[in-house]
């Protein structure tokens, strides 16, 4: 069975410091997709990153970058200089590659909250 | 372009009421499926459908009924509402091919079972 841990429940952090959140993964499959969804107070869940198993090199977008290790089943997701606005919920979740047709079985973490104070 | 479309956005029901959830999607996607969130629990696969006519459980899908007659439309089925219901329902698509594409969700249904 595929497991995502989360181990953060919460992070407060002061506007422009450095935040990373945790994700850990289980999973038997060799192939596998790795999702990161942000939910800020609106509710609406926003797509941030998708990467495959085979892709483990590390992404930066803006301020957001993302470390995925195979070795350690981890896919962690760091924000630089954080923001008021990235206050939200951040989800990670694991997709298993059988489905045909396309789609994503999704199983998802239980969530950090993250709170951005100035 | 609308996306994905969650009709109601909020809904109070008495226990024992039975009620459908809308979705429906202007993308094409073959891809379709409900999530519901939980606080602490994340979010839980209940029912999805590789294209019309084809459904599957998801982890959590006692209590829910689902069926796929069309490629747009995915309802979700509350046969006997149960206070254990009350939750956040998230509806969500992917296009048909590469697989594993993001997952594109509607705005969620609030729900609340007294």
């Amino acid at each position: 069975a595929q497991k995502v841990t989360q181990a953060q429940t919460e992070i407060s952090v002061v506007e422009k410091e450095d935040v990373t959140l945790d994700c850990v993964y289980e999973t038997r499959d060799t192939t596998y997709y790795l999702f990161w969804y942000k939910q800020p107070p609106s509710g609406e869940l926003v797509f941030l990153i998708r990467r495959n198993s085979f892709d483990e090199q590390n992404e930066i977008s803006g301020r957001y970058s993302w470390n995925f290790q195979k070795s350690t089943s981890s896919f962690n997701f760091t924000i630089t200089a954080s923001q008021v606005v990235d206050s939200a919920v951040y989800f990670c979740a694991l997709s298993e590659a059988k489905i045909t047709g396309g789609g994503n079985k999704l199983t998802f973490g239980t969530g950090t909250q993250l709170k951005v104070e100035l | 372009n609308a996306g994905v479309t969650q009709t109601p956005k909020f809904q109070v029901l008495k226990t024992g009421q039975s009620m459908t959830l809308q979705c429906a999607q202007d993308m094409n996607h073959e891809y379709m499926s409900w999530y519901r969130q939980d606080p602490g629990m994340g979010l839980r696969l209940i029912h999805y459908s590789v294209g019309a006519g084809i459904t599957d459980q998801g982890e959590v899908p006692n209590g829910y009924n689902v069926s796929r007659s069309t490629t747009e439309d995915f309802p979700l089925r509350l046969l006997s509402a149960a206070p254990s219901q009350t939750s956040v329902y998230f509806c969500a698509s992917s296009p048909p091919r590469p697989a594993n594409t993001e997952a594109f969700f509607g705005q969620g249904t609030r729900l609340t079972v007294v």
